[in-house]
């Protein structure tokens, strides 16, 4: 069974606070791994690809660990427009190019 | 920036009748899907679409189903009969390449009473 399991939060941080998530997933035929950000009854939107060695942007840096089988999402200097939902979401192996989405984990940032 | 879109935004509609969603991908992405969201709930995945067919569908993705892409530019998802528990977000996506990121339109939300 192909699962992404998050803690669904709320994380509630102050601005410029430094946040991170994990993510788990079940099935060691995993392929690919992405962070995306879901606001509140809008589309997801892609944050960011996650690769076997790490990968930053701007304040936004992911991580993998396929032995352990988890990613990570971390967010520095969070700003007020960081408040939103982070799903985490991986393709497996000849699961063709089907996204398997987390639940999400609520971010909240606060003046 | 290419975006995909969505149409309609809100759709309301009886149990028991035949809906209609359309979308427009990005024009140069070759991979189509489909997803839904219950309100509350995960994404979940319906259907992939390549080369005018269907390469991977969902247990969701039931006979009540169907995807076509009528013209180069459209990709609809049609529910023949539908019931209550058909309500939820839709939204479409597409990828240039298999693999790829995959980039989603605005959604449809669907009402069924």
């Amino acid at each position: 069974r192909k699962e992404v399991e998050q803690d669904p939060g709320p994380f509630n941080v102050p601005e410029g606070a430094t946040v991170a998530f994990n993510c788990t997933y079940s099935n060691s035929a995993s392929q690919s791994f992405f962070w995306y950000r879901q606001d509140c009854r809008k589309e997801p939107k892609l944050l960011m690809s996650v690769y076997s060695s790490g990968n930053e942007d701007g304040r936004f840096t992911a991580q993998l660990n396929r032995a352990s089988q988890y990613i990570s999402l971390l967010i520095r200097d969070s700003k007020l427009s960081d408040s939103a939902t982070y799903l985490c979401v991986v393709t497996y192996n000849n699961a063709g190019n089907m996204l398997t989405f987390g639940g999400g984990t609520r971010l909240m940032v606060k003046p | 920036e290419p975006e995909v879109t969505q149409t309609p935004s809100h759709q309301v509609t009886q149990m028991g009748q035949e809906v209609i969603l359309r979308c427009v991908p990005i024009s140069n992405h070759l991979y189509f899907y489909w997803y839904r969201q219950i309100l509350g709930q995960k994404v979940e995945f319906l259907v992939s679409f390549y080369n005018n067919e269907i390469s991977e569908k969902s247990e969701i993705f039931d006979d009540q189903f169907s995807v076509e892409r009528p013209d180069g530019s459209n990709f609809t998802l049609k529910i023949r009969s539908t019931k209550l528990e058909d309500s939820a977000m839709y939204f479409c996506a597409s990828s240039k390449l298999g693999g790829d990121e995959q980039y989603f339109g605005p959604g449809t939300r669907l009402t069924v009473t």
